[in-house]
This record gives structure tokens, sequence and C-alpha cells, in this order.
């Protein structure tokens, strides 16, 4: 059990709507990092937060937006929804040191458009 | 960049045989590698992780990697698989830096047939 959890579990939206989901990372880390997974495929590095600041970004357009709170929990935003957003989103938090760190994923949000 | 090809999307072994999950991954800076395992619905559990030192490392349920530099592999493997096994395994490359980003492979889904 890695303590890290997600809300909801399964969601269903319409095209064009807007989307929140909620990540509460494992007591003590500093760090979430939130991925998008496709079908089929590995996840993406979507961005991480450290310290509520955005620090690092992948591919992903301006209508996906995060927010980190001061107790570390985060959210994952999407705009104008599109099919292709369809995918299970997956967080995962971790402690920030000199060193390499370990990322503890949650269960993921399996998010259908439709 | 970093990239990490994982060969086989599927793989298939008997009960108490080898299991080999193929990894190579592309990196302009030397990697950390990681391998991950997802159950059907659940999110990613760290199976083992390369950063520095020995080049062959052990990680939970009997699971090790050898890190190759010279053939840019990662390769999985364990010396009897059991039905407990079956998941799907993912690859991972992270460079040192600031972000840590993941970038994953496209996933081997690993069965075990009695």
């Amino acid at each position: 059990e890695t303590g890290v959890t997600q809300s909801p579990t399964h969601l269903i939206k319409t095209r064009g709507q807007q989307v929140t989901l909620r990540c509460s990372s494992q007591s003590g880390h500093n760090t979430v990092s939130w991925y998008q997974q496709a079908l089929g495929q590995g996840p993406q590095f979507i961005f991480q937060y450290y310290r509520e600041e955005e620090n690092g970004r992948g591919n992903f357009p301006p209508r996906f937006s995060g927010l980190q709170f001061p107790n570390y929990s985060s959210e994952l935003n999407v705009n104008a929804l599109e099919l292709d957003d369809s995918a299970l989103y997956l967080c995962a938090s971790s402690y920030r040191t000199s060193g390499d760190y370990e990322q503890y994923f949650g269960p993921g949000t399996r998010l259908t458009v439709t | 960049a970093q990239s990490v090809t994982q060969l086989g999307s599927h793989v298939s072994v008997s009960e108490g045989a080898l299991v080999l999950l193929r990894c190579n991954y592309s990196s302009s800076v030397p990697p950390y590698l990681f391998w991950y395992v997802q159950y059907p619905n659940q999110g990613l559990q760290l199976l083992l992780k390369y950063t520095t030192g020995a080049t062959l490392v052990k990680g939970i349920n009997g699971f090790e990697a050898e890190f190759k530099k010279s053939e840019t592999s990662f390769h999985l493997t364990k010396p009897s698989a059991h039905m407990s096994d079956a998941a799907e395994y993912f690859c991972a490359v992270s460079l040192s830096g600031s972000a840590r980003q993941l970038t994953f492979g496209s996933g081997t889904q690993l069965t075990v047939l009695p």
C-alpha cells in the first residue's frame, strides 16, 4: 500500500466539458507528477509539481493544467475535453532529495470522454 | 531526449519457466532505469531500479535486471514464473535532473500458462 489515493475512480464526460481529477500524496512527499495512460500504451508524463510550482512539463497542451496545495494534495484540470483525452490518469508522489527518488503511483482515474 | 523500446507486446511462458522481458533505451546521458508492474485496474508498482553502482539489480518477487551500457539494455528476468506474475510490465527511464520525469515503454503483457 503506497498511500497515494486518487478520486474519482471512474468518470464519464462529454466532449467540450471540463474535468478535475484529484490526488492525495503519500505522507511526507513534496513532489507530485501526473501521467496519462491511453489504452494499450505506457504512461506519458504530463507535468510535475514541486512545492506548489510546476517543475517540468511533457508534450501536453495548455488546456491541461494543475495545482498543488500546501498539504501536497494535487489537482489535474483538463478543459475543452476531446475524445482522445479518454485514458487512465495516474498521479505519483515522491520526496525530492539530492539523489534519485522513487515515485509512488496511485490507482488512477479512468476518464471516458463521449 | 530519452526513449524506451520494449520488444514484444505480449509474452507467454509456462509456470516454472524463465521469464525474460526485453527493454532497450536511448539516452544521451547516463540514465536511471526502472521496471514497473501493473495489475488490472491498479496503478504502477516499482519492481526494481538502477541508478548507479552494481549493474545487476534485484527487485521484489524474485525479479532482477541487468544494466548493460554497451547494449543499452535493461532486460527483466525471473528464473521461475508463477501464475501471480501475470500482469503488464513497463520499463522506464529518467535522466538525472530537476524534473526526473519518467519516460515509459509501451509495455509487455505477460501471460503465465499452467
